[in-house]
């Protein structure tokens, strides 16, 4: 049971252009959502979050959409370096059993100079 | 600030070995994680402590698993009797629990388990 699903496994973008990932979620429950960043063979690296009561947060290139209703959330990068080529994962938890993240499988992104 | 710290990075082992890794958390942290990552999936959550206490185990975490945290601080997280199926990233993570809403967990860099 995947609850937290990103359905795009790959995303090639230009140089200084934006980069949009995608991740939807099924569980009503979550309410503080997070994005990390993986090199191969290195552990993930936290980026950025949010939680269920904002719907937008900002940190330098680095912006997190929250669409509650819709359960989609978005990280936009911008603009784009080749450095930020990675697998982004985005991660949920539940307030009331806020000890277990669920993660979804990772959108692999590609930068091109 | 030293992060999470894992060890060892790598181990191969033949099927039916026993493995350990190791995880020191960030110092502060009261919270620690263990993770597995398969090849082209995310990090799948196998348990967790609060300081010393075992709170809670993912059904992914068979019998041949066991972890501790003695002290509440390092943890160990073993394998008995190794499949090929236990090919994978162990991944530990650290959070300073402030309630349950809102915590960020960092993870350290994995320790790579082959089974041959």
């Amino acid at each position: 049971d995947q609850q937290v699903k990103q359905n795009s496994p790959s995303l090639s973008v230009q140089e200084g252009r934006i980069s949009i990932l995608n991740c939807d979620y099924t569980n009503s429950m979550f309410d503080y959502f997070l994005w990390y960043k993986k090199y191969p063979a290195e552990g993930p690296t936290f980026l950025i979050s949010i939680s269920s009561i904002k719907d937008k947060n900002e940190d330098g290139r680095f912006t997190v959409f929250l669409n509650k209703s819709a359960k989609h959330l978005s990280l936009h990068i911008v603009p784009s370096q080749p450095g930020d080529s990675a697998v982004y994962f985005c991660a949920a938890s539940a307030g009331n059993t806020g000890n277990q993240f669920y993660f979804g499988t990772g959108t692999s992104l590609t930068v091109i100079p | 600030d030293t992060g999470v710290s894992q060890n060892p990075r790598h181990k191969i082992t033949k099927r039916g070995q026993n493995v350990t890794f190791r995880c020191d958390p960030i110092s502060e942290h009261n919270r620690l994680y263990w993770y597995r990552q398969t090849l082209g999936q995310g990090p799948e959550f196998l348990t967790y402590f609060q300081n010393e206490a075992q709170l809670e185990k993912s059904r992914l975490l068979s019998d041949r698993f066991s972890a501790e945290r003695p002290k509440g601080s390092f943890s160990t997280l073993e394998i008995q009797r190794t499949e090929q199926g236990d090919s994978a990233m162990y991944l530990c993570a650290s959070s300073l629990a402030q309630g349950a809403f809102g915590n960020t967990i960092y993870f350290g860099e994995g320790s790579w388990l082959t089974v041959v």
